[in-house]
């Protein structure tokens, strides 16, 4: 598996308005994951884009994929207080049991 | 939420002592993996499990060792606890290897070495 560079590292925005995280990543990868951590708790899984798709939503998630760029973003649409947390993508190549890796993330803040 | 429980959730000690960190899962998924996460450093794979008695090193599997004699249990054992290994523990499981099975994690176990 490989890692994955979120960007920003840290966004803070104001309740309702939308949020855009990026994440680059180095070599062809089969799908990549999207995950949140909210303070204190162990990380959840948001979805998951395979490397043939290029967009995939999840109520107000929208992941986009650009495999040319080796780039995926994550947009949160109408963001809540409840957003706020780490988000970190995993890209995956595939093929093996050990597990993902895991870059610093992105802590998006919300403010009220 | 996926049925992962680590325990204990906070631990201190003292330098040069044995711990032994508990994740205990009730999914009966196969795949078992220990994290450890740093400021600064995100996420690094430490050891995993792929069956009872199967186990494999991660990225940073140096002072720690790990034990899976029953599906539901996968044990992280620090043999001599360093300051270094003070951090947060993670503990997730995965139904299949198949890259396109989610993981899922539990809260979490905080460590500090003194």
């Amino acid at each position: 598996s490989q890692q994955g560079e979120e960007d920003p590292q840290a966004l803070s925005i104001q309740e309702g308005e939308n949020a855009t995280m990026n994440c680059s990543y180095k070599t062809s990868i089969n799908n990549l994951q999207w995950y949140r951590q909210n303070s204190g708790r162990g990380l959840v899984h948001l979805i998951l884009i395979r490397s043939n798709e290029r967009e995939k939503h999840s109520g107000r998630l929208r992941v986009t994929l650009d495999t040319s760029k080796k780039s995926s973003s994550l947009l949160i649409t109408a963001s809540r207080a409840a957003d706020t947390a780490s988000y970190f993508c995993a890209p995956n190549s595939g093929g093996g049991a050990d597990g993902l890796t895991f870059g610093k993330g992105t802590h998006l803040i919300i403010q009220p | 939420d996926a049925g992962i429980t680590q325990s204990p959730r906070h631990k201190v000690t003292e330098t040069g002592t044995p711990v032994t960190l508990r994740c205990h899962q009730t999914e009966n998924h196969r795949y078992m993996y220990w994290y450890r996460q740093d400021p600064g450093h995100g996420l690094r794979l430490i050891h995993y499990s792929y069956g009872v008695k199967d186990t494999d090193k991660g990225e940073v599997s140096d002072g720690y060792s790990v034990s899976r004699s029953k599906t539901e249990d996968f044990l992280l054992t620090l043999e001599s606890a360093t300051s270094s290994q003070t951090s947060v523990y993670f503990c997730a499981i995965s139904e299949w290897w198949q890259s396109n099975q989610p993981q899922h994690f539990g809260d979490g176990t905080r460590l500090s070495i003194l």
